[in-house]
C-alpha cells in the first residue's frame, strides 16, 4: 500500500527548532518529487517546500532560510528541518507525493503532524 | 506569484443537489489545475487533475472543466459524504504551487 506517515511535530518555543519526518511505504522517495504543505488552524493549505528526484530543493518565501527539506533514501524517509520557529509556523504539516510533471498534482498525502510554536 | 481565487467561500446545499465551485487564476495556467477535497481533521484528497481528469477511485459525480484562468468543479447529485472543503491548486508555476482559499460545502 502506498502510504506516507509523518512524525516529529510538537510544541516549540519561538526561535526553537523541530525536525519533521515522513516515512514512505509502497514507493521510493528517491524516485518521486515530494512536498510539504501546511495548514494553520482554521486556514487553508499553504505549500512549503519540494524536493525533486535529482535533489533540487525549493521553498516558499515564508520559510526560506529557516527550513530545509531533505531525504534519506536508505530509510525511504523525507524530512523537514525547521529552525527559528515563529508563531505563524503553527500548523498541521503534511507531506505529499508530487506527480513530478505537469500539472504537478499531489496524489498521496500523509495524515499530518501538528507543530505548535508558543511560549 | 499566481493567485488563485475560489468562489463562493462557502455554500449550503442539500443531498441530491448539483453544485458548482469556481476557481480563477490571476494569469493563464493552461489546464494545470487540480482539485482536492478535505474533511475535518483529515488530509486533502486529490479529486481531479489537469482540470478535468478524474483521479482513480473518485465517483463520477465529480467533474472539472476549464482552461486558461477560469475553472469549475461540479458535483452532481450531492451525497452526504461530499460535504467538505474543496481547494483548487495551480501546478503551472513550478516549483512553487498555490492553492485557492477553499470552499466549504455545508448541509442546508
Amino acid at each position: 500500500e502506498v502510504q506516507l506517515v509523518e512524525s516529529g511535530g510538537g510544541l516549540s518555543q519561538p526561535g526553537g527548532s523541530l525536525r519533521l519526518s515522513c516515512a514512505a511505504s509502497g514507493f521510493t522517495v528517491s524516485s518521486n518529487y515530494l512536498s510539504w504543505v501546511r495548514q494553520a488552524p482554521g486556514k487553508g493549505l499553504e505549500w512549503v517546500s519540494i524536493i525533486y528526484t535529482g535533489g533540487s530543493t525549493y521553498y516558499a518565501d515564508s520559510v526560506k532560510g529557516r527550513v530545509t527539506i531533505s531525504r534519506d533514501n536508505s530509510k525511504n524517509t523525507l524530512f523537514l528541518q525547521m529552525n527559528s520557529l515563529r508563531a505563524e509556523d503553527t500548523a498541521v504539516y503534511y507531506c505529499a507525493r508530487n506527480s513530478g510533471s505537469y500539472p504537478y498534482y499531489m496524489d498521496v498525502w500523509g495524515e499530518g503532524t501538528t507543530v505548535t510554536v508558543s511560549s | 506569484d499566481i493567485q488563485m481565487t475560489q468562489s463562493p467561500s462557502s455554500l449550503s446545499a442539500s443531498v441530491g443537489d448539483r453544485v458548482t465551485i469556481t476557481c480563477r487564476a490571476s494569469q493563464s495556467i493552461s489546464t494545470y489545475l487540480n482539485w482536492y477535497q478535505q474533511k475535518p481533521g483529515k488530509a486533502p484528497k486529490l479529486l481531479i487533475y489537469a482540470a478535468s481528469s478524474l483521479q482513480g477511485g473518485v465517483p463520477s459525480r465529480f467533474s472539472g472543466s476549464g482552461s486558461g484562468s477560469d475553472f469549475t468543479l461540479t458535483i452532481t447529485s450531492l451525497q452526504l459524504e461530499d460535504f467538505a472543503t474543496y481547494y483548487c491548486q495551480q501546478g503551472y508555476s513550478t516549483p512553487t504551487c498555490t492553492f485557492g482559499q477553499g470552499t466549504k460545502l455545508e448541509v442546508k
